[in-house]
């Protein structure tokens, strides 16, 4: 298996533009985290689905954020619009079932907001 | 108060020396607790995991857990230069998913 698969690995983009992260799981695995990475405030997890049905989206910072999970094997995160302040490492992870722990990460896509 | 704190170091430590890395949390409820290494510029990868009270040994790892002083700790042996990376403590605290500490960045001297 590759892995969790994670596109695009860099984005650049200017203020206000709309930025959309994709992320394919490892085959079998029924949960998918979103997390964002800063220096300032670590690994914070962003939404939580398990069987594609959204649990946890509390850390969604504002409503300009969105993330689907049309199917088993995609998932997107969508930023609209965006801002400097989103500029982060975004991180998709997968794992079987809801509790074990055993968090397989992607690459990460590097958001660069101007 | 943050969930999961960590020092974030850098801790530093001679080549051979133990290297100690310490996680408080603050949930009473958690029940599953987790070590992931991150290099620079990578992603974090799982070394341990530990469920229940006392120490679990894997390799030159062990991760010790204190449910009554909400304390996890991983102890590195031998420590090497391939060590060096930031170590991040996680919690399973009831969200069902994991809340991370901000991470310890440990640095092994040859």
């Amino acid at each position: 298996d590759a892995g969790v698969i994670q596109s695009p690995r860099h984005e650049v983009t200017e203020m206000g533009q709309e930025v959309t992260l994709r992320c394919k799981p490892i085959s079998g695995h029924n949960s998918l985290f979103w997390y964002r990475q800063t220096m300032m405030r670590g690994l914070e997890l962003l939404i939580y689905f398990n069987n594609n049905v959204p649990i946890d989206d509390s850390g969604m910072p504002e409503d300009r954020f969105s993330a689907k999970m049309p199917n088993a094997s995609f998932s997107t995160l969508k930023i609209q619009p965006s801002e400097p302040r989103d500029s982060a490492v975004y991180f998709c992870a997968s794992m079987v079932g809801q509790g074990s722990g055993q968090l397989f990460f992607g690459s990460g896509t590097q958001l660069s907001v101007l | 108060q943050k969930e999961v704190e960590q020092n974030s170091g850098p801790l530093s430590v001679p080549e051979g020396a133990i290297a100690s890395l310490n996680c408080t949390y603050s949930d009473r409820g958690s029940q599953s607790f987790f070590w992931y290494r991150q290099y620079s510029g990578k992603s974090p990868e799982l070394i341990m995991s530990i469920y229940s009270n006392g120490d679990k040994e894997d390799g030159r790892f062990t991760a010790q857990l204190n449910k009554a002083s909400q304390y996890v700790s991983l102890l590195i042996r031998d420590s090497q230069p391939s060590d060096s990376a930031t170590y991040l403590c996680a919690v399973n605290t009831g969200r069902r998913a994991l809340t991370f500490g901000s991470g310890t960045r440990l640095q092994v001297q040859p």
